[in-house]
């Protein structure tokens, strides 16, 4: 079992809708996590962390985790062409594979 | 700027010719690591180093060989490269490790071996 799996996609949505991008994590003592953006001929860039059980945000993106599933998502509201990237979840160094989503206007 | 840099961006090589990427940061960070991305398996960590002269395996590190003699640079050695190493490689510099610090990624190097 990987240490960090992830939806592979890819998702399509239209301007304007939420997307829920999703991770599960194998290891219980993780609490500390983060996403990481990549747009396509570039090097991820890290969008925001989120540490332990609960909620953080960032301006139209959200992050949470869910200790007891071992669940890790992230949000993004109003979703724009610019968010057009594939989005890595991660911890420490353990990525997941990556979800490429494609935001059309 | 602060950035991590990578050469060569692209690279065309041929079974067992040696090769090095180099990878350099430019914002004093103690910690450096490389990885491979591949589709389907996502970024994958070969070696990494926690400062000068400390270097340490990570997931995948058969066939490559990393050295830290500076803290800005931490060049990643092929020495005889094969079809399986084909892959997009990255560098990144992180100043509190990767367990709670933003890692800072070069923009890539796509190396095909034939």
């Amino acid at each position: 079992q990987k240490e960090v799996e992830q939806d592979p996609g890819p998702l399509s949505v239209p301007e304007g809708a939420i997307v829920s991008l999703n991770c599960t994590y194998s290891n219980s003592a993780f609490q500390y996590f983060m996403w990481y953006r990549q747009y396509s001929r570039k090097g991820p860039e890290l969008l925001m962390y989120t540490y332990s059980s609960g909620n953080k945000e960032d301006g139209r993106f959200t992050a949470q985790v869910d200790k007891s599933s071992k669940y890790i998502s992230l949000f993004i509201r109003d979703s724009q062409p610019s968010d057009s990237a594939t989005y890595l979840c991660t911890y420490q160094f353990y990525f997941g594979t990556g979800t490429s989503l494609t935001v059309i206007p | 700027e602060a950035q991590v840099t990578q050469n060569p961006r692209y690279l065309i090589t041929v079974t067992g010719k040696k090769l090095t990427v180099t990878c350099s940061q430019n914002m004093n960070h103690e910690y450096m690591s490389w990885y491979r991305q591949d589709p389907g398996l996502g970024l994958r960590q070969i070696y990494y180093s926690m400062n000068v002269e400390v270097t340490d395996k990570g997931d995948v590190p058969e066939g490559y060989k990393v050295s830290r003699k500076e803290k800005r640079n931490f060049p990643l050695i092929l020495e005889s490269p094969s079809p399986n190493q084909t892959s997009l490689y990255f560098c990144a510099s992180s100043s509190a490790g990767p367990v709670f610090g933003e890692q800072f990624f070069g923009p890539g190097t796509r190396l095909t071996v034939l």
